[in-house]
C-alpha cells in the first residue's frame, strides 16, 4: 500500500462549479497534510494546510482533514481555467518527511 | 522576503562534467531541502539540512554532494552524472524541520545529461 495516494485523474469539472480533490494516508502517526498545486514545468506552491480534524478554508479553498478515516481533501469552489494543474497531496510522516501522492490532474472547462 | 531562488534555471552537461546547483532562501528558515523530480512524477526527497546539518540523506548516490555553507545558502554538487539523472532538481525551505512547518518550493533547476 503506498503512504499517500491520490486518484490520478484527469478530473474535468465545467467553470464555476466545485472541484473536489481526495488524498488517503497509511500512517496513523501522520501529523500534518498539505496541498500543492504545480502548474506543467514549474515547481510546486503551497495552498493550503491543515493539522486538525476539521475543515480549513482559505478564499476559494477549503482543507478538510479526518484522521479516524485518515484521509484529507481539497475543495476548490468556483473553479477558473487558470485552477487547472496537478494537484500534490503531502504528508508530514516519519522521519519529518513530506511524503507525496502521485497528484491529481485537474482540468477545469470554460 | 518569502522566496526561494535557484540558479541556474536550466542546466545541461555532459557524463564528465562537474557542475553545481544553488539555492538561496532569506526568510530564516531554518531547514532546507533538495528533491528531484521525474516528469509526471511527485518530488522525491534527496537531502534534507537542518540547522546547516545533514540531517537526512534518502540513499542518494555519491555522485550527488550536498552543502550548507551558511543558513541561507545550500548546493548541490554533481560530478559524472548519468542521463537517467535529468530531471527538475527542486529547493525546499522550512521554518524548522518539525512536523508542522510548511515548506516553499524555488523555481527548480531543469537538469540534462547528455
Amino acid at each position: 500500500q503506498k503512504e499517500v495516494e491520490q486518484n490520478s485523474g484527469p478530473l474535468s469539472v465545467p467553470e464555476g462549479a466545485i472541484a473536489s480533490l481526495n488524498c488517503t494516508y497509511s500512517d496513523r502517526g501522520s501529523q500534518s497534510f498539505f496541498w500543492y498545486r504545480q502548474y506543467s514545468g514549474k515547481s510546486p506552491e503551497l495552498i493550503m494546510f491543515i493539522y486538525s480534524n476539521g475543515d480549513k478554508e482559505d478564499g476559494r479553498f477549503t482543507a478538510q482533514l479526518n484522521k479516524a478515516s485518515q484521509y484529507v481533501s481539497l475543495l476548490i469552489r468556483d473553479s477558473q481555467p487558470s485552477d487547472s494543474a496537478t494537484y500534490l497531496c503531502a504528508v508530514n510522516g516519519y522521519g519529518n518527511k513530506l511524503v507525496f501522492g502521485a497528484g491529481t490532474i485537474l482540468r477545469v472547462k470554460s | 522576503d518569502t522566496e526561494v531562488t535557484q540558479t541556474p534555471k536550466h542546466l545541461v552537461m555532459g557524463m564528465t562534467n562537474k557542475k553545481s546547483l544553488k539555492c538561496e532562501q532569506h526568510m530564516g528558515h531554518r531547514a532546507m531541502y533538495w528533491y528531484k523530480q521525474k516528469a509526471k512524477k511527485p518530488p522525491e526527497l534527496m537531502f534534507v539540512y537542518s540547522y546547516e546539518k545533514l540531517s537526512i540523506n534518502e540513499s542518494v548516490p555519491s555522485r550527488f554532494s550536498p552543502e550548507c555553507p551558511n543558513s541561507s545558502l545550500l548546493n548541490l554538487h554533481l560530478h559524472a552524472l548519468q542521463p537517467e539523472d535529468s530531471a527538475l532538481y527542486l529547493c525546499a525551505s522550512s521554518r524548522t524541520p518539525g512536523l508542522d512547518n510548511e515548506q516553499f518550493f524555488g523555481p527548480g533547476t531543469r537538469l540534462t545529461v547528455l
